[in-house]
């Protein structure tokens, strides 16, 4: 079975610093993985996307995440971070063989953002 | 944003009562899914619909039915409620062009029960 694993509960980081939020995923084959923000009270904003092709994905809002098939990495990354960035971030997986079959997220990192 | 309307938003209730709870789509898109969000679990599927008539179990789906007459809704119920089903339920679309199309959500509803 698929799982997705997001080391970090919690990351603060300070406003205007670099920001790489890490995910692992477990998967047979190429697997879609995906980046989604949520706000508070908000539902899931989609970030960034990986099917194939190029592995480093650019996204909204600055982000961009690199796809790494020897370590079964997808982590999340931003240059410079912004107050408005502190959300919950979760890494998700899919069945990339084209069926009806839903996500399989990861638990979630919360970011902090310290002025 | 993608033109799903989850409804109600908030609602409180009571353990052996039955539930109910709409997803409706301006889409047109095929695929529908249920998932609850719950502290240190993330986001876990309850049920989806691949068509009209059309759904299947996800991983956490003891409990819950479903039901989608129409494209445009997907149900979600709740026959006899319990205090484990405390939650914020979220419904996604998918279009149905490809397996490598996103989810789209919406903006969830809080279910307390008491």
């Amino acid at each position: 079975a698929q799982s997705v694993t997001q080391p970090d509960i919690h990351i603060t980081v300070s406003e205007g610093a670099s920001l790489e939020l890490r995910c692992n995923y477990s998967y047979g084959a190429t697997p879609y993985l995906f980046w989604y923000v949520q706000s508070p009270g908000q539902g899931l904003q989609l970030l960034l996307k990986y099917f194939s092709g190029d592995t480093l994905v650019q996204g909204i809002k600055g982000f961009e995440a690199e796809f790494k098939r020897s370590q079964s990495s997808f982590n999340l990354r931003k240059p410079s971070v912004h107050w408005s960035d502190a959300a919950e971030y979760f890494c998700a997986v899919c069945h990339s063989g084209g069926g009806a079959d839903g996500l399989t997220f990861g638990k979630g990192t919360h970011l902090i953002i310290q002025p | 944003d993608a033109g799903i309307t989850q409804s109600p938003r908030h609602k409180v209730t009571e353990t052996g009562t039955p539930v109910t709870l709409r997803c409706h789509q301006t889409e047109n898109h095929r695929y529908m899914y249920w998932y609850r969000q719950d502290p240190g679990h993330g986001l876990r599927l309850i049920h989806y619909s691949y068509g009209v008539k059309d759904t299947d179990k996800g991983e956490v789906s003891d409990g819950y039915s479903v039901s989608r007459s129409k494209t445009e809704d997907f149900l979600l119920t709740l026959e006899s409620a319990t205090s484990s089903q405390t939650s914020v339920y979220f419904c996604a679309i998918r279009e149905s062009t490809g397996g490598n199309q996103p989810q789209h959500f919406g903006d969830g509803t809080r279910l307390s029960i008491l």
